[in-house]
């Protein structure tokens, strides 16, 4: 166990559903991110928060996806209208991070929400 | 653009056995490289972290070493146990632009089977 936890582990959706994942971070690390990871690949980039300032975005993230990190501590990530290329483990990772340095901390993964479209 | 590629792409041993994981990349500005374990259906775990000037690390049975220049790096696994199954990602950092992230480029894993 890392620290950082995922909810729901699976979830099982039809297709056009909306659905929300959450992810709780180890609580004193600033940094958060998302990624995507579809069977036999490793995970991609999806987003990436200092704080509650969402400062990155992916390609990936179409107009259907939206992260939020309302306080700065735990982030959902919404995906609108669901296809089934959207089947994949959604990763959450958190780390610690300074603003405006370039250090490079340890990230550290949650279990993933497995979602599955039908 | 940047990539990491690993191979095999599966490696099936006998507990006991010794085994080697590959990786490459072109990730350019470099930071720094890691190792991580994937358990089936979880997320995954870091085994080491290697910077540019470092050529090795270990960590318990696992050692990992980095070529800055050829831009390879191996995964060593000594004694396999049955708990060593799992996929190993290699990761390669770059240096960040204008952020203060390093963007993480991902290999595809390399599925280990231990058997007894």
């Amino acid at each position: 166990d890392t620290g950082v936890s995922q909810d729901p582990r699976h979830k099982i959706t039809k297709r056009g559903q909306n659905v929300t994942f959450r992810c709780d971070p180890i609580s004193e690390h600033n940094r958060l991110y998302w990624y995507r990871q579809t069977l036999g690949q490793g995970p991609e980039f999806l987003t990436y928060f200092q704080n509650e300032a969402q400062l990155e975005k992916s390609r990936l993230l179409s107009d259907r996806f939206s992260a939020e990190r309302p306080k700065g501590s735990f982030s959902t990530l919404e995906i609108q209208r669901t296809e089934q290329g959207d089947s994949a483990m959604y990763l959450c990772a958190s780390s610690l991070g300074l603003a405006g340095q370039k250090t490079d901390y340890e990230q550290y993964f949650g279990p993933g929400t497995r979602l599955t479209v039908t | 653009k940047n990539q990491v590629e690993q191979s095999p792409q599966s490696l099936i041993i006998l507990e006991g056995k010794n085994c080697t994981l590959q990786c490459n990349y072109t990730v350019s500005p470099f930071s720094n490289l890691r190792w991580y374990k994937q358990d089936t259906g979880r997320g995954p775990v870091s085994l080491t972290i290697m910077t540019f000037s470092e050529n090795t690390k270990s960590n318990g049975r696992y050692t990992a070493t980095l070529d800055a220049d050829t831009k390879q790096s191996s995964l060593h696994i000594t004694a396999s146990q049955l708990s060593d199954s799992a996929s190993y990602i290699c990761v390669v950092s770059d240096k960040a632009g204008g952020t203060s992230y390093g963007k993480l480029t991902f290999g595809q894993g390399t599925i280990l089977t231990v058997h007894p």
